[in-house]
């Protein structure tokens, strides 16, 4: 059984970028979250997808955005990057089922410069 | 709005000691309880979870009882070793979709 993978590993990204960050969720779940981790914080909710649609979302600004496919990979798009920006991305998968048990993934750290 | 307390760090111990890390809760309803850890330069793995009022979770050792009176879900190892050396992370989930995490609290355990 394969678990959550995530990339990249490390991205250094300068402010008023853009970036892609990738998740592929564990095999048999359906439905995937993406958190923030500032550097000495609990992870914070971004949001979550079902079916391909968002089904939930935290305190984020919409230059926050995410996509699911059919495969239910999952991608977390960053607009006009900020200095605050820069954290741990980690994306979660869960069975639909069971959303509230979740499987982390090991998480990109995101430097903005 | 749901919240999670737990107790700050960091806590240092030696091998063989008994570690307790507090975690106390706000929510609405009845929200299932997870504690989670993550290692140096890794993402967060599910350590126990519990999913009603004075259900025990248990894992490797550690265990929590959900305290729904008290509003509580301590984590406790009887004998803790240097590989427990980790940041652990209390959290919530009251409505299917989103956890809550507390801010965390770092455990260094010395041979």
């Amino acid at each position: 059984e394969t678990g959550v993978t995530q990339s990249p590993t490390h991205l250094i990204k300068t402010r008023g970028q853009q970036v892609t960050l990738r998740c592929s969720s564990q095999s048999g779940h359906n439905t995937v979250s993406w958190y923030q981790q500032a550097l000495g914080q609990g992870p914070q909710f971004i949001f979550q997808y079902y079916r391909e649609e968002e089904n939930g979302r935290g305190n984020f600004p919409p230059r926050f955005s995410g996509l699911q496919f059919p495969n239910y990979s999952s991608e977390l798009n960053v607009n006009a990057l900020e200095l605050d920006d820069s954290a741990l991305y980690l994306c979660a998968s869960s069975a639909w089922t069971v959303t509230d048990t979740q499987y982390f993934g090991p998480g990109t750290r995101l430097t903005v410069l | 709005g749901d919240s999670v307390t737990q107790m700050e760090g960091p806590v240092t111990l030696s091998e063989e000691a008994f570690l307790t890390i507090n975690c106390t809760y706000t929510a609405t309803g009845y929200p299932s309880l997870f504690w989670y850890v993550q290692y140096p330069g890794e993402g967060l793995q599910l350590l126990l979870k519990a999913t009603k009022a004075d259900d025990k979770g248990s894992n490797k050792g550690f265990e929590a009882t959900y305290r729904k009176e008290t509003t509580s879900f301590h984590l406790e190892k009887g004998s803790v070793q240097v590989s427990d050396s980790a940041v652990y992370f209390c959290a919530l989930s009251s409505n299917d979709y989103k956890l809550s995490f507390g801010a965390g609290t770092t455990v260094t355990v010395r041979a």
